[in-house]
């Protein structure tokens, strides 16, 4: 039963590097979440997907770009890192029922650990 | 946009004793409260949540209470034991926002044996 699995676990990027952190959940839900974790400030919400080949930003989406590959993977890429990218990552999926207007519960990952220097 | 404020920042507390941590929002829409339970090195697991249609809400020794008039809403966890030992995370989110949640900052949560 694995929920939502990300990897890496950990990283270390020097300052211009690229990396994509990979997210797949095996629940079938249809939204998918990016957050990243600095502290102090709880989570912040990256982007988003809402379903499969949709993507929105959410209050944080600079320096960064998702895909949604398919129902069940997500990953976020980040082209030129920068020290302020030093920070956890989540990934999260949850049921959306759009048309019930329903909030449902939010699966996390265990999160990737970046550190830019 | 929403936001979440959250206090205090750590609490500590003996076994046995109570605990309550507090948060207030701005988005007078958001209708969806839940509270994260986070152990060191893992991510956010959801331990309760309360809808706006109620005000107060129960699971053993956790309950949560919401005042949507002063945009109000607290965790309370009874008879505290070691392992509810964690940073805690609340949240809020309108109804019709897909679930995209915005997070208090955290309260570190120390239970003392």
């Amino acid at each position: 039963n694995a929920g939502v699995t990300q990897t890496p676990k950990f990283q270390v990027l020097k300052t211009g590097q690229s990396m994509t952190l990979q997210c797949a959940q095996d629940m079938n839900h249809n939204s998918m979440y990016w957050y990243r974790q600095d502290p102090g400030m709880g989570l912040r919400l990256i982007y988003y997907s809402a379903s499969e080949g949709t993507t929105d930003k959410g209050e944080v989406p600079n320096g960064y770009n998702v895909s949604r590959l398919n129902k069940r993977e997500f990953s976020l890429r980040l082209e030129s890192a920068a020290p302020s990218q030093t920070s956890v990552y989540f990934c999260a999926s949850s049921e959306v029922h759009w048309r019930q207007l329903m909030n449902t519960e939010a699966f996390f990952g265990q999160g990737t650990r970046l550190t830019v220097v | 946009g929403e936001n979440v404020e959250q206090h205090p920042s750590t609490l500590s507390v003996q076994e046995g004793d109570s605990a309550v941590i507090k948060c207030t929002y701005s988005d007078s829409a958001s209708n969806y409260f839940p509270w994260y339970k986070q152990e060191l090195g893992k991510g956010p697991q959801l331990i309760i949540d309360i809808r706006s249609n109620v005000g107060e809400k129960k699971d053993q020794r956790i309950a949560v209470t919401l005042n949507k008039t002063a945009k109000h809403f607290s965790l309370h966890i009874t008879e505290t034991q070691p392992e509810d030992s964690a940073v805690y995370f609340c949240a809020a989110t309108p109804q019709n926002a897909g679930n995209m949640l915005t997070f208090g900052g955290g309260t570190r949560l120390m239970v003392k044996p």
